[in-house]
């Protein structure tokens, strides 16, 4: 059964970076799939962060693309998120997910999520 | 700056049906945008409903459909259930590696 699960710290100081690790067992990144980060605030909707192959290929959202980092570690079968400078603007709950993007061509493997905090 | 359109909210009958739209602000919504639609009840993790236009996810129950309606993704609910009271999510793809997801739909059953 393909799993994937968030970690990283819950509160981050804003204008530092923030970095989440989603790790992948049940089946091996190499094998294919996009894997990518989706974000969602406090009370508001769902956010595409950026998604990447284990090739290295990397898309991002344009708004966010000057901050954000996503770097798959196929070693140790995960991926990474780093988003840099953050603000309060940045608090959400981050969840990674699996992307089939030859099929299906959606998220179809969520993780449960991770709460983040921007505060001083 | 592409937006994702969805309907704020939406409320139908038990038992009846409805169906949410996902549009484009700057173009037509094609089967090669690929809508995908995700349902959320507050608190938890989205549930993948439909995958490429009109595939259903394993184990989504047949009452969900999707399809293409005009210009715009269409995720259709025939028999409305209580249960069915929550948050619908659409993702679009916009080119150039590029999704977005739509605003969400509130769907109240009552």
């Amino acid at each position: 059964q393909v799993q994937v699960q968030e970690s990283g710290p819950g509160l981050v100081k804003p204008s530092e970076t923030l970095s989440l690790t989603c790790a992948v067992s049940g089946y091996s990144m190499t094998s294919g799939y996009y894997w990518g980060w989706v974000r969602q605030a406090p009370g508001k909707g769902l956010e595409w962060i950026g998604s990447t192959h284990h090739s290295g290929t990397t898309y991002y959202n344009p708004f966010l693309k000057s901050r954000v980092t996503i770097t798959p570690d196929t070693s140790k079968n995960k991926f990474s998120l780093n988003v840099e400078f953050v603000t309060a603007a940045d608090t959400a709950m981050y969840y990674c997910a699996r992307f089939e993007s030859s099929v299906l061509r959606a998220f179809d493997i969520w993780g449960q999520g991770t709460v983040v905090t921007v505060s001083s | 700056q592409t937006v994702v359109t969805q309907e704020p909210s939406f409320s139908v009958s038990p038992g009846g049906t409805v169906t949410l739209t996902c549009g484009l602000s700057s173009d037509s919504v094609s089967r090669r945008s690929y809508p995908s639609w995700y349902q959320q009840t507050p608190g938890r993790t989205p549930r993948t409903l439909i995958y490429n236009t009109d595939i259903r996810s394993s184990g989504v129950p047949g009452r969900f459909s999707g399809s293409i309606l005009g210009d715009k993704a269409a995720l259709t609910i025939t028999g409305a259930q209580a249960d069915d009271e929550c948050e619908y999510y659409c993702l679009l793809y916009v080119g150039g590696g590029i999704w977005v997801f739509g605003g969400g739909t509130r769907l109240t059953v009552l």
